[in-house]
């Protein structure tokens, strides 16, 4: 079946370093692919997407590009800021959206 | 605008007990699902719904059911409470259109005891 593989964390920056959280997928077809971020307590928020190759995907200073050649979809950020502090979820879906597949999820932790 | 809204945000239950977890959504969303997250696994779909009066099965199902009366609610019930049932549970919905995202709910903490 489909699958998504993130790296483990936790991970753990000072304010201001250079971000990769590294994520592939497996998928039968052409995925939409997505991050998204969960603060502490709460539910989980979209943080950006890509639905086909090459697309790049960004927000709040956060960059992936969907690699269809290496199957990836890494996310990126230069300077990384306490409050990015969260666990962060790479997904994909068949279905533009719906039956999301998720990884297990990176914890973030960013030192000042 | 309150989003999707899941009660209880705790409940402690004994094996073999029932109840249900409340999921409701004020953006007349059809796409409804239910997710479990627990540790190192991310989260699984449970189930799902794309519209009233239609259901479906997601990766685990087994000791769940749903149904779906009205667009706005897509309540997931425990007929029979089991400790491999403690997880966080996320009720989440999706508008139409391939931009939508999903929405998800701030999460209920059960634990079975």
């Amino acid at each position: 079946g489909d699958s998504v593989t993130q790296m483990e964390g936790p991970v753990t920056l000072s304010e201001e370093a250079f971000l990769t959280i590294n994520c592939t997928y497996t998928a039968t077809g052409y995925p939409s692919l997505f991050w998204y971020v969960q603060y502490p307590g709460e539910g989980l928020q979209l943080l950006l997407k890509a639905t086909k190759a090459d697309d790049k995907g960004s927000n709040k200073g956060f960059e992936a590009t969907y690699r269809k050649e290496t199957t990836s979809f890494h996310l990126e950020k230069g300077s990384v800021q306490v409050s990015d502090s969260a666990v962060y979820f790479c997904a994909l879906s068949m279905e533009y959206g719906n039956k999301l597949v998720f990884g297990a999820g990176t914890i973030l932790r960013v030192k000042s | 605008n309150a989003g999707v809204t899941q009660t209880p945000k705790f409940q402690v239950l004994k094996t073999g007990q029932s109840m249900t977890l409340q999921c409701a959504q004020d953006m007349n969303h059809e796409y409804m699902s239910w997710y479990r997250q627990d540790p190192g696994m991310g989260l699984r779909l449970i189930h799902y719904s794309v519209g009233a009066g239609i259901t479906d099965q997601g990766e685990v199902p087994n000791g769940y059911n749903v149904s779906r009366s009205t667009t706005e609610d897509f309540p997931l019930r425990l007929l029979s409470a089991a400790p491999s049932q403690t997880s966080v549970y996320f009720c989440a919905s999706r508008g139409t259109g391939n931009n939508s995202p999903l929405h998800f709910g701030n999460g209920t903490r059960l634990t079975v005891t």
